[in-house]
């Protein structure tokens, strides 16, 4: 139940494209589930978030699209450029015992070609 | 530039020594965590400190020793670690309040984390 299934695990698109990537939740208590974006070398960016009373979020070239009922989130990048290269965690929180805890998915590798 | 500022970067350490990882954040975040980061893989949760008291503690083996001197430093003291604990330490700190507050509770900001190494 504390699992959040992310994929592709890889996803190669040509510049201009749609990079979409899916997630999915079991634990009903998640009540925040954001976007991380990591670059080699460096530690996760909060990339975008969403609550569950909301179905869609968007911010530049970057949308949530969040479906309560089936537990799935995802995240699109649209226009997508070279300099989006990097690997996308997905997440899930929810208050346990007091104090927040962060679920991440497996990450999704995206390379965008010029 | 991440507000939330990991030394050293790098470190290389036998299983004999001790070492010690540090962490600073000045946003007034009063929860702060340590992360481990495997290679391809997520990180992973280790240690969280909710106004300077450790609330949560993932189990891990006790060569990991956290210490929260006060609400801007975290530390991680190491000693006698094995080979498959090289990985990339990685500190975060998020705002904290009661629930119902409606703070968001992922919003976690990162360091640029320490890449550690041992022989």
């Amino acid at each position: 139940q504390q699992q959040v299934k992310q994929s592709p695990q890889s996803l190669i698109v040509q510049k201009g494209g749609i990079s979409i990537i899916n997630c999915a939740y079991e634990n009903t208590a998640f009540d925040y589930f954001p976007w991380y974006q990591q670059f080699p070398g460096k530690g996760p960016a909060l990339l975008i978030a969403i609550r569950p009373d909301v179905s869609e979020k968007k911010e530049g070239r970057f949308t949530i699209s969040f479906n309560k009922s089936a537990k799935q989130f995802s995240l699109h990048i649209m226009d997508s450029q070279p300099g989006d290269s990097a690997t996308y965690f997905c997440a899930a929180a929810a208050l346990q015992g007091g104090s927040e805890k962060l679920v991440f998915g497996k990450g999704t590798k995206l390379t965008v070609n010029p | 530039d991440t507000e939330v500022t990991q030394t050293p970067k790098h470190l290389v350490m036998g299983m004999t020594n001790k070492k010690s990882l540090k962490c600073e954040q000045h946003m007034g975040h009063r929860a702060m965590y340590w992360y481990k980061q495997k290679a391809k893989k997520p990180p992973e949760l280790m240690f969280v400190y909710s106004y300077e008291k450790l609330s949560i503690n993932e189990s891990v083996p006790s060569r990991f020793s956290p210490e929260c001197p006060n609400s801007s430093l975290l530390n991680l003291h190491l000693h006698a670690l094995q080979p498959e604990d090289s990985a990339l330490y990685l500190c975060a700190s998020s705002p904290r309040t009661l629930a119902g507050t409606g703070v968001s509770v992922g919003e976690l900001f990162f360091g640029e984390g320490s890449r550690l190494t041992v022989l």
